[in-house]
């Protein structure tokens, strides 16, 4: 079918951390990719995107990179920091049905202690 | 900064009453979704319009759930009768011209049915 897969949290680092989270998509055909975040009571926010194979998307010193032959869009920051503490939605576009809506992932939480 | 706006940020009712949930996407945007989030389920699309025109609805129970955009920078969200399990809180997102995918969300609308 089509489908996200995200790990399941939640994802506890201590402050400068490298962080890895999952992520791997099943689709017919090249989807768009993205990662959301969802601050503590607010609603999600776009964070980074990438439309094509190999294309890298960053933002706030998150990156992910697109990749077909794994089928996977796995987020990275090298060192993160208390206020990265969220949850982070994986999501992909759909292109059959609903052409224009978005396919997202279960989300990961993610707690960054001092 | 223009935002995507929800109204009310919070409602608590008894089972059986109507809840209308409102929200003003960006202007200019011409796709809104809305959403449901649970710990359980996570993020359930349940509506998507563009244009104003329903696209797909397929995700919202239809026996007690209508969505409505009675003009371009109001979409609406019924719930009538309400019961405890629509607990949830409700997100409204919307969608710029070309790039739908991208998808700007409002605060949300935490609902809590006694």
């Amino acid at each position: 079918g089509n489908s996200v897969t995200q790990m399941e949290g939640p994802v506890t680092l201590s402050e400068e951390a490298f962080l890895t989270i999952n992520c791997t998509y099943t689709a017919t055909g090249y989807p768009s990719l993205f990662w959301y975040v969802q601050y503590p009571g607010e609603g999600l926010q776009l964070l980074l995107k990438a439309t094509k194979a190999d294309d890298k998307g960053s933002n706030k010193g998150f990156e992910a990179t697109y990749r077909k032959e794994t089928t996977s869009f796995h987020l990275e920051k090298g060192s993160v920091q208390v206020s990265d503490s969220a949850v982070y939605f994986c999501a992909r576009s759909n292109y059959g049905g609903s052409q224009g809506n978005l396919i997202f992932g279960k989300g990961t939480k993610l707690s960054v202690k001092p | 900064d223009a935002r995507v706006t929800q109204t009310p940020r919070h409602k608590v009712t008894e089972m059986g009453q109507e809840v209308t949930m409102r929200c003003q996407p960006i202007l200019g945007h011409n796709t809104v979704f809305w959403y449901r989030q649970t710990m359980m389920q996570g993020l359930e699309l349940l509506a998507y319009f563009r244009n104003r025109a329903p696209l797909d609805d397929s995700g919202m129970p239809k026996d007690r759930f209508s969505a409505e955009m009675p003009d371009a920078t109001l979409a609406t969200l019924k719930i009538q009768p309400s019961e405890p399990r629509d607990s949830a809180v409700y997100f409204c997102a919307s969608g710029f011209p070309g790039t739908e995918e991208t998808q700007y969300f409002g605060p949300g609308t935490r609902l809590l049915v006694l």
